[in-house]
């Protein structure tokens, strides 16, 4: 299974943008780029996906490298709700495993 | 819709006992998963499904079993609980069926179980 890299925590201030990156160098052609991610005591809600093209949606946009080995989850304004762990996660095109990693644990201060 | 329901939400177990944590979806979902994450980590895959009567291991799968007789229900066996099965269960659907990589997963709110 392809594996992703993140950094384990990032700080963001409240009502600006943030970035957060992964990396995921091993990924096969068909494997899509998914982003979840975990509020505090919650199961995990989806937010967004990509196969190569960038996406966007009403909770963030996807930014996916050309060469598909690193992608950006980018929040455009940062809120006290979206504190929380995101995860990126490769998803297979022909089984649908998803492999979740350690994810990244985004503060937002106000 | 109710979309992914789990049941317990809380359950302590004594060692050796057993027990079977449910879930239960009403979209029609092809595709469901079981996951436990351990206190301050993430998610680990311990079963998967892709349709009725069809199961297969994720990462973690030692001390559980599964079953799939209904396309609705994934229940997860516990045979002899250990102290290491301790964690919050998280059981999860998606569509499923061609290009199931971009298929959304939905979860359910976890079924925390103690094991002492």
């Amino acid at each position: 299974d392809a594996k992703t890299t993140q950094p384990n925590s990032m700080e963001s201030n409240e009502e600006e943008p943030v970035h957060l990156p992964c990396n995921h160098s091993t990924i096969s052609g068909t494997d899509y780029i998914h982003w979840y991610r975990q509020l505090p005591s919650q199961g995990p809600e989806y937010v967004i996906h990509g196969l190569t093209s960038n996406v966007n949606n009403r909770m963030a946009s996807l930014a996916i490298a050309e060469d598909r080995k690193s992608s950006t989850l980018i929040l455009h304004r940062a809120t006290l709700r979206d504190a929380a762990v995101y995860y990126c996660i490769l998803a297979p095109g022909n089984t649908g495993k998803l492999i979740f990693g350690q994810g990244t644990t985004l503060q937002v201060k106000p | 819709n109710a979309g992914v329901t789990q049941t317990p939400k809380f359950r302590i177990l004594k060692i050796g006992q057993s027990m079977t944590l449910q879930c239960t979806q009403d979209m029609n979902h092809n595709y469901m998963y079981w996951y436990r994450q351990d206190p301050g980590m993430g998610l680990k895959l311990i079963y998967y499904s892709v349709g009725a009567g069809i199961t297969d291991k994720g990462e973690v799968p030692n001390g559980y079993n599964v079953s799939r007789s209904t396309t609705e229900d994934f229940p997860l066996r516990l045979e002899l609980a250990a102290p290491s099965q301790t964690s919050v269960y998280f059981c999860a659907s998606s569509s499923g069926g061609h290009s199931s990589g971009a298929n959304v997963l939905t979860f359910g709110a976890g079924s925390r179980l103690t094991v002492l």
